[in-house]
């Protein structure tokens, strides 16, 4: 059973303004996550992480955002640029041993 | 010159084949993965090492088994390939856990079983 979930396949988005790309898990005792950034014919980039002692992490035009509540965590790229067009990953993991990552989403930022 | 580097980028075979998929590293790194990408499944653990003597299966590896030759290789192997395992293969590599490690990723080895 899928433990990381990232539910919407792709999603478009105007350049200049904020992509928001979300993540869902189910298993509670996941204490880091994080963003992977993927183009066609390469392998996954890191992008960004979050430990789950923290519900929020910046880097540049890239914020990682975490409700352990709702077991939810996101990614917001503010502004976007058609560079950002690309498979995002998010992964999560329990003391960094095993990573689980979702299914991923496409994002297209257009010009 | 790639940190991480997986050979052959691209294979077909045919079922019931023996095929070796080869991951080298020049990062330093104690820890690698062997995964596997399917359309709408994501990634997927097959193996994966935390030191030469050390290998762990992950989600799916059945029909998978691994060799870790050195710290700087980590090969993957199908011993009789089947199309189901036909998928885009990726080798990673991570530093021993310190809290806020990430994996960094080979090009890909893209299979396919006929």
């Amino acid at each position: 059973d899928q433990q990381v979930k990232q539910n919407s396949p792709s999603l478009s988005v105007q350049e200049g303004r904020i992509s928001i790309l979300n993540c869902d898990y189910t298993n509670s005792m996941f204490d880091y996550f994080l963003w992977y950034k993927k183009y066609p014919a390469e392998g996954p980039t890191f992008l960004i992480s979050i430990s789950s002692i923290k519900d929020k992490n910046e880097d540049g035009r890239f914020t990682v955002f975490l409700n352990k509540s709702a077991k939810h965590l996101s990614l917001h790229i503010v502004p976007s640029q058609p560079g950002d067009s690309a498979v995002y990953f998010c992964a999560a993991s329990i003391t960094g041993n095993q990573f689980y990552f979702g299914t991923g989403t496409s994002l297209t930022v257009i010009p | 010159d790639a940190d991480v580097t997986q050979t052959p980028r691209n294979r077909i075979t045919k079922t019931g084949k023996r095929i070796m998929l080869e991951c080298s590293q020049t990062k330093g790194h104690d820890r690698m993965y062997w995964y596997r990408q399917d359309p709408g499944l994501g990634l997927r653990l097959i193996y994966y090492s935390f030191d030469v003597k050390d290998i762990n299966k992950g989600e799916i590896s059945d029909g998978y088994s691994v060799s870790r030759q050195a710290q700087a290789k980590f090969s993957l192997s199908l011993e009789s390939a089947i199309p189901n395992q036909t998928a885009l293969y990726f080798c990673a590599t991570s530093e021993m856990w310190t809290g806020h490690n990430e994996q960094f990723f080979g090009p890909g080895t893209r299979l396919t079983v006929l």
